[in-house]
């Protein structure tokens, strides 16, 4: 199984630009969640779906918005990327409350 | 989500038990504690999780104490590869799961 698939891994993007970050995951998860981690910081809970058709902020979530696309598809999309946005960027899933988290590789985005 | 504290760094003799410490004071009685590990650079990895009674897997234990204020991470005979950030999250009934700063544990040869 491939768990939790991001993509892409590496992106730079120019100050403005705008892009999204893919998650998708095979193991019929209910929740999913978008994280963000800082060099030599710990994650930050950007948005999480706690299920299909369901979406909620987090501790970070100015500058992103969230789709769940599905069941297993859910996005992150930056409109107007800035430097501060620079950070690893991670995708997770699980069945639901009181389960554990799976999460994917990371996506490395640079905002120059 | 209950607040937990936990040392910044640590360091166990390879073939050693490593203890992690973490305080949950705040704890509600329907929160589990669950232990990730972040190895270098990559995702998390979940380690084990418990509500009450202690748990054992086949990665590590995790000791809570009775009034739920506390709680242990044991792996038993460290190895190189346990070398990570760990950390100890107290996670509630909204499905979300917040992460602290965690504990940086490094194994010496």
């Amino acid at each position: 199984n491939a768990g939790v698939t991001q993509t892409p891994k590496f992106q730079v993007l120019k100050t403005g630009q705008s892009m999204t970050l893919q998650c998708a995951q095979d193991m019929n998860h209910n929740s999913m969640y978008w994280y963000r981690q800082d060099p030599g910081m710990g994650l930050r809970l950007i948005y999480y779906s706690a299920s299909e058709g369901t979406t909620d902020k987090g501790e970070v979530p100015n500058g992103y918005n969230v789709s769940r696309l599905n069941k297993r598809e859910f996005s992150l999309r930056l409109e107007s990327a800035a430097p501060s946005q620079t950070s690893v960027y991670f995708c997770a899933s699980s069945e639901g409350e009181f389960t554990e988290a799976f999460f994917g590789q990371g996506t490395r985005l640079t905002v120059v | 989500d209950a607040k937990t504290t936990q040392p910044p760094s640590m360091d166990c003799a390879e073939g050693r038990a490593a203890n992690l410490p973490c305080n949950h004071s705040t704890i509600s009685g329907n929160e589990y504690v669950y232990w990730y590990r972040q190895i270098h650079s990559q995702g998390p990895q979940y380690i084990i999780h418990g509500l009450k009674n202690n748990e054992t897997n086949e990665m590590a234990s995790l000791i809570i104490t009775e009034d739920r204020k506390s709680s242990t991470l044991i792996l038993p005979h460290a190895t190189l590869r346990d070398t990570a950030v760990y950390y100890c999250i107290g996670d509630s009934s909204a499905s979300k799961i917040i992460f602290g700063s965690g504990t940086r544990l490094s194994i010496r040869p």
